[in-house]
């Protein structure tokens, strides 16, 4: 049973510059969230999307954007990056209509914005 | 903004010893999660305890939970030096409906062989 993969490991942006990430999510699970942990910090959620929509967004500008595809696989694409987007992005996937909330994270993509 | 609050920001024991760990948080929630996460890579979920449960058990992990006082701790017993690793509360207030996660800052266990 394949868990939640993110590509890339690691990424090294220029000020300025664009980026995907990606997400799998894991087998049988149809919700997508994303979420920016800074360094010492707590993650903070980004955006979670389901049935290709984006269902709810946190505190983040709008240079923050998502899209996910009909095989619920997701990206995160950022915009005009600036020093403070460098963190670790972290996707998390769930299932619609469980009783919980219990989210499977993956292992992260870790931007650094120089 | 982030809702929860561990409390202590770091914990150095010995091996076997017990390790508890705080968390409050400011709203009414739905539930309340605890995260392990290693070395910054992705967050392992350790274990769920809902607003209406005052306690819950999982191998060598002890949650509680007091909504009166909006806290819960873990505490894990017989602590192992592959414990070491940062522990994260987080409160789900989105009425179990794929609601966000809301995060606090952690703590960060060392167990020392």
């Amino acid at each position: 049973d394949a868990g939640v993969t993110q590509s890339p490991t690691h990424l090294i942006k220029t000020r300025g510059q664009q980026v995907t990430l990606r997400c799998s999510p894991k087998s049988g699970h149809d919700t997508v969230s994303w979420y920016q942990q800074a360094l010492g910090q707590g993650p903070q959620f980004i955006f979670q999307y389901y049935e290709e929509e984006e269902r709810q967004r946190g505190n983040f500008p709008d240079r923050f954007s998502g899209h996910q595809f009909p095989n619920y696989s997701s990206e995160l694409n950022v915009n005009a990056l600036l020093l403070g987007d460098s963190a670790l992005y972290l996707c998390a996937s769930s299932l619609v209509g469980s009783s919980y909330n219990e989210q499977f994270f993956g292992p992260g993509t870790r931007l650094t914005v120089l | 903004s982030q809702q929860g609050e561990e409390d202590p920001q770091a914990l150095s024991i010995q091996e076997g010893e017990n390790a508890t760990m705080n968390c409050s948080y400011k709203t009414s929630i739905n539930n309340l999660q605890w995260y392990r996460q290693n070395s910054g890579r992705g967050l392992v979920h350790l274990i769920l305890i809902r607003s209406n449960e005052r306690e819950k058990h999982s191998g060598r992990l002890r949650v509680t939970l007091d909504t009166s006082k909006k806290s819960s701790s873990l505490l894990i017993t017989a602590s192992r030096a592959a414990d070491t690793a940062s522990y994260f509360c987080a409160t789900d207030v989105g009425g179990g409906s794929q609601g966000n996660l809301i995060f606090g800052k952690g703590t960060k266990l060392s167990v020392k062989p």
